[in-house]
């Protein structure tokens, strides 16, 4: 099974609101990241968790906010947020974060910021 | 500074044939891995077909097949026998080995699979 599931998949928001995207992988992988993907553009990296333990920070402002509670779980906290914030959020997963091993993605979330 | 290189905005194939999509990558360190990647327009990002740099045989998986030329810092997807279900973008990326696990991706080449 290579799967990591997401929700929601489709999420809209208002700039004063807070929400959280959820991400869920029961590989036994132990490196969890966090993309934002833009229309028509490759995947950006924003965080990386490896052991439940945030290792990467792309620079990501402070509106988004990273949380992996276990091994399987990864959240992304969201609050006021701005239309540019608009895009597909992807999670992966992979084995560890130290070797070359492939990453796993889930489905997206599509999130709308109005 | 690692960078990934995919001249193909867009590809056409006829259904049943062969097409290559086109990646070239550039890198000073000797030990990487280059990756290739599906994306639907459902928007999940499928991986296919893994090579590393001191790998001696091209990967190949299923329809898949990897033509690495190193010499050239060239990683070509061949997909054989096309079908309509393979009308997505296509992802080269590359991560060297012991960075922070950043994958490094091209631009994308978005195909379509026709009758």
């Amino acid at each position: 099974d290579t799967e990591v599931t997401q929700t929601p998949k489709h999420l809209v928001m208002g700039m004063t609101n807070k929400k959280s995207l959820k991400c869920e992988q029961h590989m036994g992988h132990r490196a969890m990241y966090w993309y934002k993907q833009k229309a028509k553009k490759p995947p950006e990296l924003m965080f990386v968790y490896s052991y439940e333990k945030l290792s990467i920070n792309e620079s990501v402002p402070s509106r988004f906010s990273p949380e992996c509670p276990n091994s399987s779980l990864l959240n992304l906290h969201l609050h006021a947020l701005q239309p540019e914030d608009s895009a597909l959020y992807l999670c992966a997963s992979s084995l560890t974060r130290d070797r070359n091993y492939e990453q796993y993605f889930g489905p997206g979330t599509r999130l709308t910021v109005t | 500074a690692q960078k990934i290189t995919q001249t193909q905005p867009g590809m056409f194939v006829q259904e049943k044939e062969a097409v290559t999509l086109d990646c070239t990558y550039d890198t000073s360190d000797p030990s990487y891995g280059l990756f290739w990647y599906k994306q639907p327009s459902s928007g999940e990002m499928i991986f296919l077909i893994y090579q590393g740099s001191y790998d001696q045989q091209n990967a190949t998986e299923g329809r898949y097949s990897l033509n690495f030329q190193k010499a050239r810092k060239s990683a070509n997807l061949v997909i054989s026998a096309s079908q309509l279900g393979d009308s997505a973008m296509y992802f080269c990326a590359m991560r060297v080995t012991g960075t922070a696990s950043k994958l490094t991706f091209g631009t994308g080449t978005r195909l379509q699979v026709t009758l």
